[in-house]
């Protein structure tokens, strides 16, 4: 079974800078998909970014970006220039590819709190 | 309107009562999912419905009992819960045939057993 693992329960960040986001997954699965999810106090979970496992090139989305190594199963999240309003739970999720209609595998969370 | 609308917002309820969550979503997706959020726990995956049909459940007790009567609309039946079932029930979905989709929430629904 395919795990998710995020071991950063809490991270800080200043306004305008640079933060990134651990998570790792164990699969034995060639083709997948990774997510990243932020999770506001209005708790609507929104798509951050999303990584197809046979692509090596790294997914970005404006500010956000990820570190895709697929050989050490990791998948980090950084956030440039960072904003108040990325203050959110951060949840790293996998689907496998095998199959049509499978749920995401979610980690248990990264809360990021972002000072001025 | 989000896409996926979840009500009640918020639930209390006692142990011995009956109560259902339910969820709607105006995406024409034809799989949803429901999801227990409990602090410092990964989202745990409970139902999953594809094309209405369950196609997984992931050993949840029988005190949860899910519903899908049509393809956009998801229920969960509640009956003696324990206090533990405290949590944030996320509802999802995404389309079926799609595996590199994106899966939509709602903003969940917040239940305390008291």
């Amino acid at each position: 079974a395919q795990t998710v693992t995020q071991s950063q329960p809490e991270m800080s960040v200043q306004e305008a800078e640079t933060v990134t986001l651990s998570c790792t997954y164990d699969t034995s699965e060639s083709d997948y998909y990774l997510f990243w999810y932020k999770q506001p106090p209005s708790r609507q979970m929104i798509l951050v970014i999303r990584q197809e496992a046979y692509k090596q090139q790294n997914a970005t989305e404006n500010r956000f970006s990820v570190n895709f190594q697929k050989a050490a199963k990791s998948f980090s999240l950084k956030i440039s220039d960072s904003q108040l309003g990325d203050a959110a739970m951060y949840f790293c999720a996998y689907r496998t590819s095998n199959q049509a209609g499978t749920a995401l595998i979610f980690g248990k969370g990264t809360t990021l709190s972002v000072s001025s | 309107e989000t896409g996926v609308t979840q009500t009640p917002r918020h639930l209390v309820m006692g142990m011995t009562n009956k109560k259902s969550l339910k969820c709607e979503q105006h995406l024409g997706h034809n799989a949803m999912y429901w999801y227990k959020q409990s602090a410092k726990k990964p989202l745990e995956l409970m139902f999953v419905y594809s094309l209405e049909e369950r196609v997984e459940n992931n050993s949840v007790p029988s005190r949860f009992s899910p519903e899908c009567p049509n393809s956009s609309h998801l229920f969960l039946h509640l009956h003696t819960l324990q206090p533990e079932d405290s949590a944030l029930y996320l509802c999802a979905s995404s389309p079926w045939e799609v595996v590199a989709a994106e899966a939509f929430f709602g903003q969940g629904t917040r239940l305390t057993v008291v």
